[in-house]
């Protein structure tokens, strides 16, 4: 099975700042990767596909990169509405594996 | 709008089983596969278990294998979760999601809000 790893596991920031987010396959997985958020209490949501495909309706300060077996999630500019778990999920064949999640709050 | 509203979860004794439901509403149910996820709480997203868009077939996560049996009804617009022989650590909120690609198995872009199961003496 591909097992998925993230970093850091979670990081706070200041509204405004560029973040990163690190996703790394145990195997290539070419562009097979979506990114989530999950916000406190609430489903998860997606925010891209093929590693760097926006779902409809998502801030375009989201945005995507990697291939192979690393991958990144960057918010160009964080917002507190940003405040949430982000997780990568490989979908190269099953099982679709998550990573362990990166929590997301403000400074 | 796509809504996936799960049921059948609850308290159950170590060893029983139970059986989860999600009906599918907004959107034509048998061209798109479907999976369950679940998460323990205060824990992460475990893909559990993914069947395909006309059922034939079906895929699962190592730790609910030989225990847990997908399956669909394209007839009712419902996926279901027979679960067999449940262990303290299956307890978790299980969601039903959608694939997000026609035809395919891959990522999941609707999501359902989740059904609470506990397994415990």
């Amino acid at each position: 099975d591909i097992q998925m790893t993230q970093s850091p596991s979670s990081l706070s920031a200041s509204v405004g700042d560029r973040l990163t987010i690190t996703c790394r396959a145990s195997q290539d997985i070419s562009n097979y990767l979506a990114w989530y958020q999950q916000k406190p209490g609430k489903v998860p949501k997606l925010l891209m596909y093929a590693t760097s495909t926006l779902q409809s309706g998502v801030p375009s300060r989201f945005s995507g990169s990697g291939s192979g077996r690393d991958f990144t999630l960057t918010i160009s500019s964080l917002q507190p509405e940003d405040v949430a778990t982000y997780y990568c999920q490989n979908y190269n064949g099953a099982p679709f594996t998550f990573g362990p999640g990166t929590k997301v709050d403000i400074k | 709008q796509v809504q996936l509203v799960e049921s059948g979860g609850g308290v159950v004794q170590p060893g029983r089983s139970l059986r989860l439901s999600c009906t599918a509403s907004g959107f034509t149910f048998s061209n798109y596969a479907m999976h369950w996820v679940r998460q323990a709480p205060g824990k992460g997203l475990e893909w559990v278990a993914g069947i395909s868009y006309d059922g034939r077939d079906k895929y699962y996560a190592g730790s609910v294998k030989g225990r847990f049996t997908i399956s669909r009804d394209s007839s009712q617009n419902t996926l279901s979760l027979q679960m067999n022989s449940l262990r303290a650590e299956d307890t978790a909120v299980y969601y039903c999601a959608r694939d997000g690609y026609t035809y395919g198995l891959t990522y999941f872009d609707y999501w359902g809000q989740g059904t609470l199961v506990t397994v415990s003496s």
